[in-house]
């Protein structure tokens, strides 16, 4: 069955970076795109990009460029997102989902809390 | 970019009773439009996509409707787990989720 499995919660302090993980397993890891989703606490979804998890390509949300990096390890099936120049207000729990056939967000890891406090 | 807008942020029903949810884009989004359901502090299912079709799994009383610029979710009969918040989503220009509505047991 299809599972992503990430990372777990982290605090940082304002203006340090974060790096969550997002491992997939249970189906053809190269063949699918992977998306990053945020949520503030009692807010909505934020779409913050997508990377093409075999070749790496990658397309981010105009809020978040300049800020965020996605990367994939084909070696181990894992897709990562780097947040830069934390502060306050990325305090949220952040998503990896498979981009399914359809493009659509059809798998969902459980999310990883990450706090940002000084 | 595209702006989902949804209506209304809170809605009040009893089990049984027949649920309507609205999306409304800034712009057409050509059927590019999905539905996702969250209950709390799980992350979202994909319910629906392209304007009408249902995710695997998905009961029948789900349905979506909808062109253009304005789109419908429905639940027939509510049963009790579908209390919980609907986000709708777009494709049709990257991608973009609405503000969410609040389905909640009157």
């Amino acid at each position: 069955q299809v599972q992503l499995v990430q990372s777990g919660a982290e605090v940082k302090k304002p203006g340090a970076s974060v790096k969550v993980s997002c491992k997939a397993s249970g189906y053809t890891f190269t063949s699918y795109y992977v998306h990053w989703v945020r949520q503030a606490p009692g807010q909505g979804l934020d779409w913050m990009g997508i990377i093409n998890a075999g070749g790496g390509s990658t397309n981010y949300a105009e809020k978040f460029q300049g800020r965020v990096s996605m990367t994939t390890d084909t070696s181990t099936s894992t897709v990562y997102m780097e947040l830069s120049s934390l502060r306050s207000e990325d305090t949220a729990v952040y998503y990896c989902a498979r981009a399914g056939p359809n493009v659509y967000f059809d798998y969902w890891g459980l999310g990883t809390l990450v706090t940002v406090s000084s | 970019e595209i702006v989902l807008t949804q209506s209304p942020a809170t809605l009040s029903l009893s089990p049984g009773e027949r649920a309507t949810l609205s999306c409304r884009a800034s712009q057409s989004v050509r059927g590019y439009l999905g539905w996702y359901q969250q209950k709390p502090g799980q992350a979202p299912r994909l319910l629906i996509y392209d304007t009408s079709k249902r995710a695997s799994g998905i009961p029948v009383r789900f349905s979506g409707s909808g062109s253009g610029t304005d789109f419908t979710l429905t639940i027939s009969s509510l049963e009790p787990e579908d209390f919980a918040v609907y986000y709708c989503q777009q494709r049709a220009n990257w991608f973009s989720f609405g503000g969410g509505t609040k389905l909640e047991i009157k």
